[in-house]
């Protein structure tokens, strides 16, 4: 079974833009979560999306956002880009959702903000 | 509010011996527990898992050991090899929140 994809690997952007994120999740995954990790710092939970549905948020900022679309594939956009957005951003499925089962991580996307 | 502890930042073990990780938390709700280990530039790889209603789950050479009592997780790999050498991070979860907290990782480097 094919593992979690997240595209783009690397991306660089400068202060001000936007840019989206894309996730696959493991085939008959239907939840996918998202993390933001920085330097220094764990894993900071964004959002979690099951079967479309966003079942709980992060303590970010609403720049940060989600979807999930049928097929469970998932997106994160980040709206007026900060260079401290810099970061590498996870993407994480599971069958039934955190607390309920293991997730399974993608290899993430480094965003750079310049 | 950090609610999900890692205090030691890294750990150095000689090959073949016993690596502890420690993990401790502060909510009594959280009733499953992860640890992860990631490389750089690579995605968390899942390691191993412990629900409350157990107080240790083996694969292998990893064993997970959970104090309720203590909030307190330790994963025990025995023995070390230098391919163990990475960032360790647990995670805890409560049924129905939808989202794991993780702790801030411990670098572990298994010396040959």
């Amino acid at each position: 079974k094919a593992g979690v994809t997240q595209t783009p690997r690397y991306l660089i952007k400068t202060r001000g833009q936007q840019v989206t994120l894309s996730c696959s999740p493991i085939s008959g995954h239907r939840s996918v979560s998202w993390y933001q990790q920085t330097p220094g710092q764990g894993l900071q939970f964004l959002f979690e999306y099951f079967s479309e549905t966003q079942r709980n948020k992060g303590n970010f900022p609403g720049r940060f956002s989600g979807r999930q679309f049928s097929n469970s594939r998932s997106e994160m956009n980040v709206s007026t880009l900060e260079l401290g957005d810099s970061a590498l951003y996870l993407c994480a499925s599971s069958s039934r959702g955190a607390g309920a089962d293991t997730q399974y991580f993608g290899p993430g996307t480094r965003l750079t903000v310049l | 509010d950090q609610q999900v502890k890692q205090n030691s930042p890294s750990l150095s073990v000689q090959e073949g011996r016993i690596s502890i990780l420690n993990c401790d938390y502060t909510n009594s709700m959280f009733d499953y527990f992860l640890w992860y280990k990631k490389y750089p530039a690579e995605g968390p790889t899942f390691l191993i898992s412990i629900s409350s209603i157990k107080d240790k789950n083996e694969d292998g050479r990893f064993t997970v050991f959970l104090n309720k009592s203590a909030k307190h997780l330790s994963l025990h790999i025995v023995p070390s090899q230098p391919g163990d050498s990475a960032v360790y991070f647990c995670a805890a979860s409560r049924a129905g929140t939808y989202k794991y907290i993780f702790g801030t990782g411990t670098r572990l480097k298994v010396l040959a």
